[in-house]
């Protein structure tokens, strides 16, 4: 069964428009959420770190939700660009570094932003 | 800072032949991981290397592949005997120890084994 569930797999946007990404999960421990973004070819990049049930964080455009008790979060983008063309990573695990090998990573969602 | 570097960017191998890749990790960074990407696996975690020890090689398949930290400023993952099922893209990436938000990944290096 998969761990962490992230809808949809794939999402069109128009340039300017918002848009939200989900992220379901059942791995325990999940101390920590996070979500990144990478871009074709690229490494991952940190958007956001949720740790406590009900966080809520905005890093720019970025915005995240974390609701602990239904194991789900949301990422929303404002106002898109067409940099923000990527794949959206969630992951879920244990907050101390010598748990990072226990993390948990989505398969993605592939986010087109077309002009 | 110019974050995790990975080197080589792409690597083609013939099948049998061995594979080394590169990880600097940032500077000050004590803990150093490896992640092998595929779209079909996604990410899967290969090793972690704390002050150069390694910690837990769980992930590593136990038969070709190797790590290293022979100092602090650079890791090398070895795959030997290459095969096609070794093409992925690996993903090195470096953080404080104990700091989950300081974790950062390199572009990764993506082998192609023909």
């Amino acid at each position: 069964k998969t761990q962490v569930e992230q809808s949809p797999q794939s999402l069109v946007v128009r340039q300017g428009e918002n848009c939200v990404l989900q992220c379901n999960y059942s791995v325990t421990p999940d101390n920590h959420l996070r979500w990144f973004k990478q871009d074709t070819g690229k490494g991952l990049v940190s958007l956001t770190v949720l740790v406590h049930e009900n966080d809520k964080t905005s890093n720019g455009r970025y915005s995240a939700t974390l609701d602990k008790d239904a194991k789900h979060s949301t990422l929303h983008i404002t106002a898109t660009l067409l940099d923000d063309t990527a794949t959206y990573i969630c992951v879920v695990g244990a907050l101390a570094s010598s748990s990072f090998s226990k993390l948990v990573f989505g398969q993605g969602t592939s986010l087109s932003v077309v002009p | 800072n110019a974050g995790v570097i990975q080197t080589p960017r792409h690597k083609v191998t013939g099948k049998g032949q061995e594979a080394t890749l590169w990880c600097e990790p940032i500077s000050g960074h004590s803990a150093v991981f490896w992640y092998r990407q595929t779209i079909v696996q996604g990410l899967e975690f290969l090793t972690y290397f704390r002050n150069q020890a390694p910690i837990d090689d769980s992930g590593m398949p136990k038969e070709r592949f190797s790590a290293q930290m022979p100092n602090q400023s650079h890791s090398t993952l070895k795959i030997q005997s290459t095969q096609p099922q070794d093409s992925a893209v690996y993903l090195c990436a470096s953080s404080l120890a104990g700091r989950a938000e300081t974790l950062y990944f390199g572009s990764g290096t993506r082998l192609t084994v023909l």
